[in-house]
């Protein structure tokens, strides 16, 4: 079955540090693929999204390529900040397999010290 | 604020009673999802509505039960509660047309089984 799989965390930063979050995937025919952020305490918050091979979501610096070719979604920003510590979580929606709802990874904890 | 609304925000129970967890969809989503969120099964997907009918199931217990009322509100109907249910429920919707694989998620309803 369609599946995602996200790097271990924790991971903690300096701020202004880059970040990567690796995230792939395994999925019949073409998933829509999600970064989605929680914040300590809150819900899911949408963060980006990709549709389709070589599309670029980005959101408050944040940015993330649909690699087919590599069936991977690997989140990055350039500079954290400590206001973006949170968990972040790898998604994916195929209509084709999973009748449209979300498949998420297990999350990626960030912590970004000043 | 996502625009999903859940009530209650936090609900402790005990072993073997019922419980009834409540969702608002966006204005205009027809689809309702639920998930839940715990340590060790991280986000699991339980079930979807669409309009009214179900639409999706994943892994829900038999002890637990949801329906969408004519007016798109939700209710995930919990019952003979057992200590492994604690976990954080999540209900989330999605609307039509570009955007129908993107679902918005409410703020959560923390449930803990004593």
């Amino acid at each position: 079955g369609d599946s995602v799989t996200q790097m271990e965390g924790p991971v903690t930063l300096s701020e202004e540090a880059f970040l990567t979050i690796n995230c792939t995937y395994t999925a019949t025919g073409y998933p829509s693929l999600f970064w989605y952020v929680q914040y300590p305490g809150e819900g899911l918050q949408l963060l980006l999204k990709a549709t389709k091979a070589d599309d670029k979501g980005s959101n408050k610096g944040f940015e993330a390529t649909y690699r087919k070719e590599t069936t991977s979604f690997h989140l990055e920003k350039g500079s954290v900040q400590v206001s973006d510590s949170a968990v972040y979580f790898c998604a994916l929606s195929n209509y084709g397999g999973s009748q449209g709802n979300l498949i998420f990874g297990k999350g990626t904890k960030l912590s970004v010290k000043p | 604020d996502s625009g999903v609304t859940q009530t209650p925000k936090h609900l402790i129970t005990a072993t073997g009673q019922r419980v009834t967890l409540r969702c608002s969809p966006r204005s205009g989503d027809l689809s309702v999802y639920w998930y839940q969120q715990s340590l060790d099964q991280g986000l699991q997907f339980l079930i979807q509505y669409y309009n009214g009918e179900e639409r999706a199931k994943g892994n829900i217990l038999e002890r637990f039960s949801a329906q969408q009322f004519p007016d798109l509100h939700s209710e995930l109907n919990l019952s003979s509660l057992e200590l492994g249910d604690s976990a954080l429920y999540f209900c989330a919707s999605s609307g039509t047309g570009a955007n129908t694989d993107t679902q918005y998620f409410g703020p959560g309803t923390r449930l803990t089984v004593l």
